[in-house]
């Protein structure tokens, strides 16, 4: 067990629906980042929080957007929904003061756009 | 920037036989190194990882990885695979730490299936 919590493990949904993930990282973490992993893509890093701000940004979609807020869980909210967004969303958490560059993930949420 | 490359996706490989996963970054800066392994329906997991020092790394369940800096490589090996190997496994690479912490940038895996 990683200590990162995701719900919810899976969802089915159809196009053009509007979904969100939740995350809650690992007690005292303080930067959460969303990965998504697809077969044609691979694992594709979305978008990174620390502490409540946007640090880094991946390859995310307009149409996806995240926050963390101040009890430090984390939403990714995906509208629009395409066939294409079908994938499994990870969550992971790092150590308070980056620690070794470990990333520590959630068991993730399978979407399924139907 | 970084980039990771795995060259297999795949490798079947015997019950008790040796395994090799191949793994070549690119980068302008240092990086630390990292494998992880995803086993069927879980999050990833740490098996290893270089940070510095001895460019020999092991992990408790067998595993190493040796850290070539001039070949930009770091290799997974393990001499004998179990059937609970099974599982699909990523090479990652991150610049020098952050205060905030950085993203790990991945490859694309290698799924390893043993067969009996």
């Amino acid at each position: 067990d990683s200590g990162v919590t995701q719900t919810p493990k899976h969802l089915i949904t159809a196009t053009g629906q509007r979904v969100t993930l939740r995350c809650s990282p690992r007690s005292g973490d303080l930067s959460v980042y969303w990965y998504q992993q697809s077969l044609d893509q691979g694992l594709q890093f979305l978008i990174q929080y620390y502490n409540g701000e946007e640090r880094a940004k991946g390859n995310i979609l307009e149409r996806f957007s995240a926050q963390q807020f101040p009890d430090l869980h984390s939403e990714l909210n995906l509208s629009s929904l395409e066939l294409g967004d079908s994938a499994l969303y990870f969550c992971a958490s790092s150590a308070r003061t980056g620690g070794n560059g470990e990333l520590f993930f959630g068991e993730g949420s399978r979407l399924t756009v139907l | 920037a970084q980039s990771v490359t795995q060259l297999d996706s795949q490798v079947p490989v015997f019950e008790e036989a040796p395994v090799e996963l191949r793994c070549n970054y690119s980068s302008s800066v240092s990086v630390y190194l990292f494998w992880y392994v995803q086993y069927p329906n879980q999050g990833l997991q740490l098996l290893l990882k270089y940070l510095s020092g001895s460019t020999l790394v092991e992990s408790i369940n067998g595993f190493e990885a040796e850290f070539n800096k001039s070949q930009t490589s770091f290799h997974l090996r393990k001499p004998s695979v179990h059937i609970s190997d099974t599982a699909e496994y990523f090479c990652a690479v991150t610049p020098p730490i952050k205060a905030a912490g950085n993203k790990l940038t991945f490859g694309g895996g290698t799924r390893v299936l043993v067969k009996p």
